[in-house]
Order: C-alpha cells, then structure tokens, then sequence
C-alpha cells in the first residue's frame, strides 16, 4: 500500500529536549516536506526537499532541523524544542512534477511543556 | 500577511444541495490552485486543482471555479453528501517550478442528513 508513515504519532516532551520525527514514504518520490498546522493558521510549511542531499527552507523553519541521506526518509529535528513549537505537524511526499498530488501523512501531534 | 484566504471557517449543508466553498488569494503570481480535504486523525488529500489559464475544472461531484480578476475560487459539491464532511484547504503555488504551497486555513464543512 502506497503510503506516508510518521512516528511518533503523538509526543509530550518538555522544553529543550531534542527530538525526532521521522518520516518515511515507500513510492520513491523524490519530492519531500514538512509541514505544520496550528489553530486559524491553516498549513505552513517547515522545509521541503526535492532530492537526497538537497533541502530548502519553507515559510518557518526557524527551530527546525532537517536531513535526507536516503530518498524515503525524511526526519524532522527539533534540536531545543519551545512551547510554541506545539503544533499538528505533517509530512508529505510527491514525484517531482506531479506537485499537486502529495500525499499526506496521518500527522504527528507534539506537545512542549 | 495571509496570501490565501477562506473567510468561511465552517459551512452546513443539507445532504443533496450545492456546497460552495470559497477561497481568495492575494499574490498575483500564483498561477496553480488546489483544493485538499482532510478527516479528523488523517493528513490532508488531494480533492482537485485547476491551473490559471483555466477558468473551471471537473471531477465528478467537485468543480473548481477560478476568476482571475478577482482573485477567487470556489469549490462547488454536487450534490453533498454526508461523507463530504470534513475540513477543505485551499492551496496556491507559482511557478510550474515551484513546490511550495501556501494554505488556507481551511473550511469545516458538515453535511447535514
């Protein structure tokens, strides 16, 4: 089955403590980002990436790490984690060229204390 | 400053009407539009899109409506149905170059039996 998997799918961690959220697609899709979802702010993208070793900065990547060494994978890292980094947060996976149809993962819910 | 806008954060139809649901957009330079739909606990997924030298694009029940001058689109559901429920983002990109989409806030639109 053609699909986005993230882990965790829900995290309560306290501030400062470095974590990861990883994701993985099995399509081969070249194409890879992060996003986040917070209430009345609708989707924001974090970083995106278009191939193995090559990443680029979204709307607000401030606080945010990240990393793609293999074309499936692509974690998200939160090296001192903030209260405001508490958000819905979304990976998402497409074939360069075929923008519209990314596909979504299920989501990761994070909390910061 | 927000450059996509849905002013509607929710909408109630009765099942078998028209659902409309409206988006406007403030960067000239978008020349791609999309419309995701996400259920609770689940990422969003791809519902349909429509390229600026379009006005109208097709897909069964869904229709996109785009008005260039005015900087809208419309999402209309034909006839609604109660699995139709659910929140709609609208999403922009420039460029058939670019991957970066920039979202609404979204739509919760709930279809009454």
């Amino acid at each position: 089955e053609a699909q986005v998997t993230q882990n965790p799918r829900y995290l309560i961690t306290v501030t400062g403590k470095k974590l990861t959220v990883t994701c993985s697609q099995n399509m081969n899709h070249e194409y890879m980002s992060w996003y986040r979802q917070d209430p009345g702010l609708g989707l924001r993208q974090i970083y995106y990436s278009m191939n193995v070793e090559v990443t680029d900065k979204g709307d607000v990547p401030e606080g945010y790490k990240v990393s793609r060494k293999e074309k499936r994978n692509f974690p998200l890292i939160l090296e001192s984690p903030s209260p405001n980094q508490t958000s819905l947060y979304f990976c998402a996976s497409s074939l360069v060229g075929r923008k519209e149809t990314q596909y979504f993962g299920p989501g990761t819910r994070l909390l910061v204390l | 400053d927000q450059q996509v806008k849905q002013n509607s954060p929710s909408l109630s139809v009765q099942e078998g009407r028209i659902s409309i649901l409206n988006c406007d957009y403030t960067n000239s330079m978008f020349d791609y539009f999309l419309w995701y739909k996400k259920y609770p606990a689940e990422g969003p997924t791809f519902l349909i899109s429509i390229s600026s030298i379009k006005d109208k694009n097709e897909d069964g029940r869904f229709t996109v409506f785009l008005n260039k001058s005015a900087k809208h689109l419309s999402l209309h559901i034909v006839p609604s149905q109660p699995g139709d429920s659910a929140v709609y983002f609208c999403a922009a990109s420039s460029g058939a170059g670019s991957y970066q989409l920039t979202f609404g806030k979204g739509t919760k639109l709930s279809v009454i039996p």
